[in-house]
């Protein structure tokens, strides 16, 4: 089956610091990927996608590039802000087979301290 | 445009009793799913239906769980009875169409809290 995998968190950073979030996945064909990202007390907001190989998704500051070699798909940001504290979650959908059930990573808590 | 919409925000019952949550989706929007977020885990797909039709809820509950959307635009998710390991959030989400694939957006409610005591 499909799955996501995530790094464990919380990741702790100071503002201005260069942040990383590693996800990979497991899926047959080119799934679209997504990151979405959950703020305290709110629902899932889409962040950035990609739907085929070596696309880049960016919004925000943030980017995550599709590899297909790795099946990689980590977010970055240069440069954190107390504000991008929050739930990240690292999600795919997968491009055949007749389903297009969204399967979700667990989720990497950030947490950015002045 | 409006968002996705649930109620109730929160709800606290104990085990063994019955619970609905509501759930209305961008309007124009085919594709609605119902997610289940235990604390500490990611969104796990329980039901999805394209407009009134349900396309999967392999990983629904059947012996307690139901959901329906018959007019192809709000939903409700009822447990009935509700166990201990059913405290999570409900997250409804909705997309422009399952279809849609090369842009399958979801847009999701801000959830449903339910603690079961």
């Amino acid at each position: 089956g499909n799955s996501v995998t995530q790094m464990e968190g919380p990741v702790t950073l100071s503002e201005e610091a260069f942040l990383t979030i590693n996800c990979t996945y497991t899926a047959t064909g080119y799934p679209s990927l997504f990151w979405y990202v959950q703020y305290p007390g709110e629902g899932l907001q889409l962040l950035l996608k990609a739907t085929k190989a070596d696309d880049k998704g960016s919004n925000k500051g943030f980017e995550a590039t599709y590899r297909k070699e790795t099946t990689s798909f980590h977010l970055e940001k240069g440069s954190v802000q107390v504000s991008d504290s929050a739930v990240y979650f690292c999600a795919l959908i997968p491009a055949s087979g007749g389903s297009y059930i969204p399967t979700f990573g667990r989720g990497t808590s950030l947490i950015v301290h002045p | 445009e409006a968002g996705v919409a649930q109620s109730p925000r929160y709800k606290i019952i104990e085990k063994r009793q019955s619970v609905a949550f509501w759930c209305n989706p961008i309007s124009g929007h085919a594709t609605l799913y119902w997610y289940q977020q235990i604390l500490g885990q990611g969104p796990k797909l329980l039901i999805q239906f394209q407009n009134n039709g349900v396309v999967d809820d392999s990983q629904l509950p059947k012996d307690r769980f139901s959901a329906e959307r018959l007019k192809g635009v709000d939903s409700t998710l009822k447990i009935q009875p509700a166990k201990l390991e059913d405290s999570a959030v409900y997250l409804c989400a909705s997309s422009l169409s399952e279809l849609a694939r090369v842009y399958n957006e979801q847009f999701f409610g801000p959830g449903t809290r339910l603690t079961v005591l």
